[in-house]
């Protein structure tokens, strides 16, 4: 067990609609990261945030927002969803605002758009 | 070193013979690199990981080593056991924002 906390699990949802993926991280963690994993590509960074501040960006579509709230906590808005955002949704956790350290990933949301 | 569509490398292997698996990182800059191991519907957990002032790294049942001259690290996993089948797969963090993960090697034990 990682010590990071997803939810929920699955979602099944219709095209147009908006969801909210939830993450708690890692005990004692500053940084959370968000990516993506669909069937044709690895992991693909969106978005991390280090003690509530936005750190970095990847390739996070504007249809998608994230936050992370003073418990630490973040979570990832996805709206006007389309097919091809089906995937897996993993959040990460890291000590550290670099990368110097591992990252620590939940066992994802599994979204499916229909 | 960046994410392209997946046709992993598979990897068989009998249950207690020793595992080595390969990963050929991109950039000369980065300095710190991780092996993780993904099951199937999990997400990707931590093993081991190693920086570059170091040629090699030991866990337990894993070692990782790491040649900078031609960017390439393994993971060894000493007396594969069933529970090892997985997906397993490098990062490195070359100077920017983010890691850059491999597309993965598919290990299957056979018991």
């Amino acid at each position: 067990d990682s010590g990071v906390t997803q939810t929920p699990k699955h979602l099944i949802t219709a095209t147009g609609q908006r969801v909210t993926l939830r993450c708690s991280p890692r005990s004692g963690d500053l940084s959370v990261y968000w990516y993506q994993q669909s069937l044709d590509q690895g992991l693909q960074f969106l978005i991390q945030y280090y003690n509530g501040e936005e750190r970095a960006k990847g390739n996070i579509l504007e249809r998608f927002s994230a936050q992370q709230f003073p418990d630490l906590h973040s979570e990832l808005n996805l709206s006007s969803l389309e097919l091809g955002d089906s995937a897996l949704y993993f959040c990460a956790s890291s000590v550290a605002q670099g990368l110097d350290s591992p990252l620590h990933f939940g066992n994802g949301t599994r979204l499916t758009v229909t | 070193g960046e994410n392209v569509g997946l046709h992993l490398p598979t990897l068989s292997v009998q249950e207690g013979d020793n595992s080595i698996i390969n990963c050929a990182y991109s950039n000369s800059a980065s300095d710190y690199f991780i092996w993780y191991k993904q099951e199937s519907g999990k997400g990707p957990q931590f093993i081991i990981d190693i920086r570059s002032n170091m040629d090699k790294r030991q866990g337990q049942r894993v070692t990782v080593l790491l040649n900078k001259t031609v960017k390439h690290l393994s993971l060894q996993i000493a007396a594969t056991q069933p529970g090892d089948s997985a997906v397993y797969f490098c990062a490195e963090n070359p100077p920017g924002n983010q890691f850059y993960f491999g597309t993965g090697t598919s290990l299957t034990v056979i018991p």
